[in-house]
């Protein structure tokens, strides 16, 4: 699987968008773009995933480049329950390997 | 709520004892995972079992097994515990084998004294 670099950390107004850049200039053509999130101690949770149009659902959007060499998350109105660290996987589907999380960046919403 | 089950949520024990991390996934998922969430190794990938089968071992240690049965429920089994084993334990669960969208549990907090 590709490997990803993300910032350390971010900090975030509530109520401004948060956008979490993500590169991934290995990603092959059959790797997915996957975005999870982490708050303190809990298990992780899945947010979106992409290949290589852009992704929206009810937590985020997914900004993926036309090279697909990096992407962007992006929680449109951050909360403070937005506070978390959010990992960007890059992964094939099928049965070859698995997610590998990275250290991810650790979003801060400050009221 | 994940729909994922992990028990126990937290296990304290000795150094060389076994302890055993019950999962139930999710209803109608067939892959569970595991993984192990230390504070300087961050989430490290386990092993998989799909429908009662392995699929993928990730940085098992050979103390380590694990097994899925046949109602899906998944144990991994920690065995001659060392100090460096205190970690969180989380399992998760997908539809498919190759599925990467995961519904991870509350993870079982392990603690080696």
């Amino acid at each position: 699987d590709a490997k990803t670099t993300q910032p350390t950390s971010m900090d975030c107004a509530e109520g401004r968008a948060a956008n979490l850049p993500c590169n991934h200039s290995t990603i092959s053509g059959n790797e997915y773009v996957y975005w999870y999130r982490q708050i303190h101690s809990q298990g992780p949770q899945y947010i979106i995933h992409g290949l290589k149009n852009n992704e929206t659902n009810e937590m985020a959007s997914l900004i993926i480049t036309e090279d697909r060499k990096s992407s962007t998350l992006i929680l449109p109105h951050a909360t403070l329950r937005d506070t978390a660290v959010y990992y960007c996987i890059v992964s094939a589907g099928g049965s070859q390997g698995n997610l590998i999380f990275g250290k991810g960046t650790k979003l801060s919403v400050k009221p | 709520d994940s729909g994922v089950t992990q028990t126990p949520k937290h296990l304290i024990t000795a150094t060389g004892q076994r302890v055993t991390l019950r999962c139930s996934p999710r209803s109608g998922d067939l892959s569970v995972y595991w993984y192990q969430q230390s504070l300087d190794q961050g989430l490290q990938f386990l092993i998989q079992y799909y429908n009662g089968e392995e699929r993928a071992k990730g940085n098992i240690l050979e103390r380590f097994s694990a097994q899925q049965f046949p109602d899906l429920h998944s144990e991994l089994n920690l065995s001659s515990l060392e100090l460096g084993d205190s970690a969180l334990y989380f399992c998760a669960s997908s539809v498919g084998q190759g599925n990467r969208e995961l519904f991870f549990g509350e993870g079982s907090r392990l603690t080696v004294l």
